[in-house]
């Protein structure tokens, strides 16, 4: 079975800070996808960022950094330069295989609510 | 807007009542999924469509939830004889097989709340 662990249910940062949300994973399959995505107050889940198992360098998409540490099996999300608009809840996601074998859903951790502070 | 809508937003139903939703996916996309997601949780994966075709059902869709996809395009999620543990975020999301990263566009969600 696949499990995502958040550790932190609260995060508090002062902007313009760097900030790092933890993820670690548990999952047998060798081949397997690690996402991230921001939840506002609002509802939507957006995408932010994503990491394949066989990615040799850690993804990056703007302010949005992943640092993927395969043999701890741990998908730390880095945000650099946060800003107010940044306070939002944040999941990490992975990509599992589901019995029809190309399902493809994704089990997520319970999230941490990021704050940052003016 | 070209991306995930869902209807309604909210809906208020009485403990015992069928209620439907619908989900739009991003008009390309040929995989839709449904998850569910209770007040601070992360969302829980419940049926997945590829095309019309539902190929995977989590064990968390009972007997009184229902999910199509007849064209191929929208779909929609009953929930037949609602209970209270069914007041939850109902989320949809769809992707594009065969672009390599899988990643999921969700809709806003539809929020359930039964009394």
């Amino acid at each position: 079975a696949q499990k995502i662990t958040q550790t932190q249910p609260g995060m508090f940062v002062q902007e313009k800070e760097a900030v790092t949300l933890d993820c670690t994973y548990d999952t047998s399959d060798p081949s397997y996808g690690l996402f991230w995505y921001k939840q506002p107050s609002s509802g939507e889940m957006i995408f932010l960022i994503y990491q394949g198992s066989y990615d040799q360098q850690n993804a990056t998409e703007g302010r949005y950094s992943l640092n993927f540490q395969k043999a701890r099996k741990s998908a730390n999300l880095v945000i650099s330069a946060s800003q107010l608009g940044d306070s939002a809840m944040y999941f990490c996601a992975m990509r599992v295989q589901g019995s029809s074998g190309s399902a493809r859903q994704l089990t997520f951790g319970s999230g941490t609510q990021l704050t940052v502070l003016p | 807007d070209t991306g995930v809508s869902q209807d309604p937003r909210h809906k208020i139903t009485k403990r015992g009542q069928n209620v439907t939703f619908r989900c739009d996916p991003i008009s390309e996309h040929n995989r839709l999924y449904w998850y569910r997601q209770t007040l601070g949780q992360g969302p829980e994966f419940l049926t997945y469509f590829q095309n019309e075709a539902q190929l995977e059902k989590s064990r968390l869709l009972s007997d009184r939830f229902s999910a199509e996809r007849p064209k191929g395009s929208f779909s929609t999620l009953e929930i037949q004889r609602t209970e209270q543990g069914d007041s939850a975020m109902y989320l949809c999301a769809s992707s594009l097989s065969g672009t390599g990263h899988y990643e999921q566009y969700f809709g806003p969600g539809t929020r359930l709340t039964v009394t």
